[in-house]
């Protein structure tokens, strides 16, 4: 029954390592997004995506590529892993663009060694 | 940019205790979200305000959208433990945008 579903939910990898992480949604939804939140829990947009279509992409390294296979799910594989990039990342959608109320996954914490 | 300011950034209350959690915007607010968050979990949304002067609410959770749309706050009337968590507060940065920014958060902790 979970509506937006990530995993894995745990991620421990080495510096320099290419991962993936993949989000589904059971909702219906058109739109889906990507967020960072980092040690500070400050949470920020990277990506979305509405019916496979890229419609935000923030400032954020080349490393990071979403995609889109069909509009239940948005995966974001990351390459060449840096420190830097250890945060907890969530997926949520929404019923479609605008103003609307999005749903959060429970987010998969990434951790650098 | 919008910036969404929350207050106080914590904050601990005995049980049944009232309390309330502002968010403050730079900008007007053209979507008002109000978010919880347990550790290790992801984002329940709440509520969603739109319209000036706008006010919901849920069991003993209420939010409000001020008349100018730029400052929005969320009581807790005789609060729980499991009340207990982040509240977090987002908003769109422009009209009709799917686009949201978020505070910082506010850490909730409840008392038995």
């Amino acid at each position: 029954d979970t509506a937006v579903s990530q995993t894995p939910k745990y991620l421990v990898t080495q510096m320099g390592n290419d991962k993936s992480i993949k989000c589904e949604q059971n909702l219906g939804h058109d739109t889906m997004y990507w967020y960072k939140q980092d040690s500070k829990k400050f949470l920020k947009i990277m990506f979305s995506y509405n019916n496979k279509e890229l419609i935000i992409n923030e400032t954020v390294p080349n490393r990071f590529s979403p995609k889109s296979p069909d509009k239940a799910h948005l995966n974001l594989h990351i390459n060449s892993l840096e420190l830097g990039d250890s945060a907890v990342y969530f997926c949520a959608s929404s019923r479609n663009r605008g103003n609307q109320p999005q749903h959060f996954g429970d987010g998969t914490r990434l951790s650098i060694l | 940019s919008q910036e969404l300011e929350q207050s106080p950034q914590s904050l601990i209350v005995q049980e049944g205790k009232n309390l309330t959690i502002n968010c403050t915007s730079s900008k007007t607010l053209y979507g008002l979200y109000w978010y919880k968050q347990k550790y290790g979990e992801g984002l329940i949304f709440l509520m969603m305000l739109q319209k000036g002067g706008e006010e919901k609410s849920h069991e003993k959770i209420t939010a409000k959208l001020d008349e100018k749309k730029q400052q929005s706050s969320l009581h807790i009337t005789a609060s729980q433990p499991s009340h207990a968590g982040i509240y977090l507060c987002g908003a769109s940065t422009q009209g009709g945008s799917e686009k949201l920014v978020f505070g910082k958060g506010t850490k909730l902790t409840v008392n038995p």
